[in-house]
């Protein structure tokens, strides 16, 4: 089974400068994805940024990129330029990929709660 | 385009009632979820469809059944609630069973 922690159950940072946050995952799959998933107050679970496994480069979306170390099977999450509107609780997700074709499973890590502050 | 809606926002059940936690999604998407976040947790997947006409069991299916109605239509229904059943219940879709999920905005579900 596969496992995902974030160590991190809170943090802070002040508007405009960046924060990473960490994410590491136990498998013994060689093909899966990856993703961080932002819910904020609201509750919403919002899409942040998803990174294939076979893909050496970094996936980013804007101010959001990720440093996916498949060896140390770790995945951070970069913020630059934070904003306000970036706190929300913080969710890594780990999704199986399996080559028979049958459905994938999100396995979620306990979450980081992000603060950013004025 | 609403996305993945889901009824109701928030309810109120009395052990043993039961009730049915509504889903739907207008993307055309094949494959549908329901998760349970429990406080101080990530999402876990209780049942899903990978496609119209196909349902399985997640790592949570205990005390739930679950109804793809169409494609756009997943519920989840609770037989016989139990306070353990207290949750915010998360609907999801994906394109397929390989892409990324869409999540709905979430039922609170609070069982006394």
């Amino acid at each position: 089974a596969q496992t995902v922690t974030q160590s991190q159950p809170e943090m802070s940072v002040q508007e405009a400068e960046t924060v990473t946050l960490s994410c590491t995952y136990d498998t013994s799959e060689s093909n899966y994805y990856l993703f961080w998933y932002k819910q904020p107050p609201s509750r919403q679970m919002i899409l942040v940024i998803r990174q294939e496994a076979y893909k050496q480069q970094n996936a980013t979306e804007n101010r959001f990129s990720v440093n996916f170390q498949k060896a140390a099977k770790s995945f951070s999450l970069k913020i630059s330029d934070s904003q306000l509107g970036d706190t929300a609780m913080y969710f890594c997700a780990f999704m199986k990929l399996f080559s028979s074709g049958s459905a994938r499973q999100l396995t979620f890590g306990s979450g980081t709660q992000l603060t950013v502050l004025p | 385009n609403a996305g993945v809606t889901q009824t109701p926002k928030f309810q109120v059940l009395k052990t043993g009632q039961s009730m049915t936690l509504q889903c739907a999604q207008d993307m055309n998407h094949n494959s549908m979820y329901w998760y349970r976040q429990d406080p101080g947790m990530g999402l876990r997947l209780i049942y899903y469809s990978a496609s119209e006409g196909t349902t399985d069991k997640g790592e949570v299916p205990n005390g739930y059944n679950v109804s793809r109605l169409n494609k756009r239509e997943f519920s989840l229904r609770l037989e016989s609630a139990a306070p353990s059943q207290t949750s915010v219940y998360f609907c999801a879709s994906g394109r397929t069973v390989q892409e990324t999920q869409y999540f709905g905005p979430g039922t609170r579900l609070l069982v006394l």
